[in-house]
């Protein structure tokens, strides 16, 4: 049972342009939410995270928003970079992130220069 | 340098034979966890442990096993590998919400 979805395995931005990405759950007991960047042959790196008492959160060029009565969050990167070519794996947890965290299935992006 | 560090990072060995891959971390960190990447599965929990002496099971524990006698260390150990568990391994640490991941291990098992 794939508690957290991310429905698409891959998308392709031009650079410049805003990248979204997407991710759905279904388990309405998590409250915590966090995306990570994966390079080829690295551990994936924190990017951003989101408490469920708030609706969105933004670092720099990266933005999550969470809709907790559609259980959807995503994230999105303006401007998007040829850097940012990644997989970008989803994740959430129960209790504040402190306990069992389940990952979705990632979404390679490549961002074309 | 704060970091992750697991051993090895590359192995092929055969079904039924006892493996160790080690990981340790320098941040001082209690929480640390054990993850296996599948193709089409993403990243699933293996074990985790929020700091010495206890640990609980994730989404994937069957055919593992860890011990978390100090705190920079979580070894994962492998009693009777099979082939079903080869896969890329990630060992993690944390604090806060911010997650440090090893390198990763390649374990092939035939």
């Amino acid at each position: 049972d794939q508690q957290v979805k991310q429905n698409s395995p891959s998308l392709s931005v031009q650079e410049g342009r805003i990248s979204i990405l997407n991710c759905d759950y279904t388990n309405s007991m998590f409250d915590y939410f966090l995306w990570y960047k994966k390079y080829p042959a690295e551990g994936p790196t924190f990017l951003i995270s989101i408490s469920s008492i708030k609706d969105k959160n933004e670092d720099g060029r990266f933005t999550v928003f969470l809709n907790k009565s559609a259980k959807h969050l995503s994230l999105h990167i303006v401007p998007s970079q040829p850097g940012d070519s990644a997989v970008y794996f989803c994740a959430a947890s129960v209790a504040g992130g402190y306990q069992k965290v389940t990952f979705g299935t990632g979404t390679k992006l490549q961002v074309i220069p | 340098e704060a970091q992750v560090t697991q051993n090895p990072r590359y192995l092929i060995t055969v079904t039924g034979k006892k493996l160790t891959v080690t990981c340790s971390q320098n941040m001082n960190h209690e929480y640390m966890s054990w993850y296996r990447q599948d193709p089409g599965l993403g990243l699933r929990q293996i074990y985790y442990s929020m700091n010495v002496e206890v640990t609980d099971k994730g989404d994937v524990p069957e055919g593992y096993k860890v011990s978390r006698k100090e705190k920079r260390n979580f070894p994962l150990i492998l009693e009777s590998p099979s082939p079903n568990q080869t896969s890329l391994y990630f060992c993690a640490s944390r604090r806060t919400d911010t997650q440090y991941f090893g390198p990763g291990t390649r374990l092939t098992v035939l």
